[in-house]
């Protein structure tokens, strides 16, 4: 039940963009968006409901095509603050947790 | 203004020895949870509470309890601890069990079973 991430890692320039995706082989309600820095605790980012609405938040945006049970987190101009791990964390109808993923380790260097 | 607040922050155990994580929040939420956090593995749900009085098993329940002692604190109890159980403990909360409901999680325990 738990989804799968992609990619695994990622190293970017100050500047550039990514897209990490999320996808579960389950019906899913909705999906969370968390990132963790080495040695905190996770932070909420966003979440998306079914509808495939794209919420935004700041330079952080993601989408969800619930007929492919995917997500996607897009980060654009990235700065050093990114870097951490995204892990989305997905959840099915009448489910009352999350599943969440292994996680991406997103490096921003200048 | 303190959210979640786990208790310890750090442990060592031998094998066998028996230890309860604490964790209590102060935003007044329904839901709380035990994750526990190894190296390429993600967030793995051990137990949850969706609201006071009831709890309810996770991914990953063996070996471990939990007592949900009122709508602030919940905790979580090792039993006989073994190093199988080395990890880093996270509480989490949320308003309800819902999907809209964001999780709110702690600075975790880091526990070592030698």
């Amino acid at each position: 039940q738990q989804p799968v991430q992609s990619p695994q890692a990622v190293i970017l320039r100050e500047g550039e963009d990514a897209v990490i995706n999320c996808s579960s082989s389950k019906a899913l309600y909705s999906v969370h968006w968390y990132r963790q820095k080495h040695g905190e605790a996770p932070v909420f980012l966003m979440i998306l409901l079914k509808g495939g609405e794209q919420k935004g938040h700041e330079k952080i945006s993601a989408s969800f095509n619930e007929k492919k049970q995917q997500s996607s987190l897009y980060l654009t101009a990235s700065q050093l603050s990114y870097s951490g791990t995204y892990f989305c964390g997905t959840e099915r109808a009448g489910a009352n947790n999350l599943f969440f993923g292994t996680g991406t380790r997103l490096t921003v260097i200048p | 203004n303190a959210g979640v607040t786990q208790t310890p922050k750090f442990q060592v155990l031998k094998t066998g020895q028996s230890m309860t994580l604490q964790c209590a929040q102060d935003m007044n939420h329904n839901s709380m949870y035990w994750y526990r956090q190894d190296p390429g593995m993600g967030l793995r749900l051990i137990y949850y509470s969706a609201s006071e009085g009831t709890t309810d098993k996770g991914e990953v329940p063996n070996g471990y309890n939990v007592s949900r002692l009122n709508k602030r604190e919940f905790s979580l109890r090792l039993e006989s601890a073994a190093p199988s159980q080395t990890s880093v403990y996270f509480c989490a909360s949320s308003g309800a069990a819902y999907s809209n409901q964001p999780q709110h999680f702690g600075d975790g325990t880091r526990l070592s079973i030698l």
